[in-house]
């Protein structure tokens, strides 16, 4: 079964500086979809960012984007020019291929708590 | 505007009774979902439906109960047999998985969520 990690609970910015959030995966697929969701105190989960393992460029949202290394099984966030409104709990995801068993289900990590100093 | 509703937004419950959680969307999504989060927890999958009058279990269903008789809702009814149910409870929605044509991400939305404490 595929299992998504995320090693540091909690992580702290300086407002306008850039942080990375790291996520690892263990899987025996070769294809599948990474993702990362930003949830605000609100509690609302919002997709960040997406990227696809067949894919060899990293994926890049505006001030978000990520570092996709296939081989290492590894899906780190960056965010650049920190805001306070990016102070959230980010979870990564995985998703298995469509033509799997998974019906599509995501799998989360158990997310990484970000705090924004002013 | 197109998006997912959940009502109520809190929910108190006594013990040995069942409840149920409502989920509404609009935005014609075919499949729908029922996570549960806790506190230092991911979320963790309870049931899902890719179509009407059919659902799975998730990772954890034991204790709860959905149904789908309409594509646009997908209620959740915790039962009394439910140990732990006081947690962030979020329903969410996508595509049908691998429709021709369409994002074959296959991303969720998600609904605002429904606090659910046992009293």
């Amino acid at each position: 079964a595929q299992t998504v990690t995320q090693s540091q609970p909690e992580m702290s910015v300086q407002e306008a500086e850039t942080v990375t959030l790291s996520c690892t995966y263990d899987t025996s697929e070769s294809d599948y979809y990474l993702f990362w969701y930003k949830q605000p105190p609100s509690r609302q989960m919002i997709l960040v960012i997406r990227q696809e393992a067949y894919k060899q460029q990293n994926a890049t949202e505006n001030r978000f984007s990520v570092n996709f290394q296939k081989a290492a099984k590894s899906f780190s966030l960056k965010i650049s020019d920190s805001q306070l409104g990016d102070a959230a709990m980010y979870f990564c995801a995985y998703r298995s291929p469509l033509y799997g068993g998974s019906q599509g289900n995501l799998i989360f990590g158990k997310g990484t708590k970000l705090s924004v100093k002013p | 505007d197109g998006g997912i509703t959940q009502s109520p937004k809190y929910l108190f419950r006594k013990e040995g009774q069942n409840v149920t959680l409502s989920c509404e969307q609009n935005l014609n999504h075919d499949a729908m979902y029922w996570y549960r989060q806790d506190p230092g927890q991911g979320l963790r999958l309870i049931y899902y439906s890719q179509i009407v009058n059919d659902f799975q279990k998730g990772d954890i269903a034991e204790g709860y109960s959905v149904s789908r008789e309409k594509k646009e809702s997908f209620p959740l009814t915790v039962t009394s047999a439910q140990k732990n149910p006081t947690a962030f409870y979020l329903c969410a929605s996508s595509i049908l998985p691998g429709l021709a044509g369409l994002s074959l991400y296959n991303e969720q939305f998600f609904g605002p969520g429904t606090r659910l404490t046992v009293l």
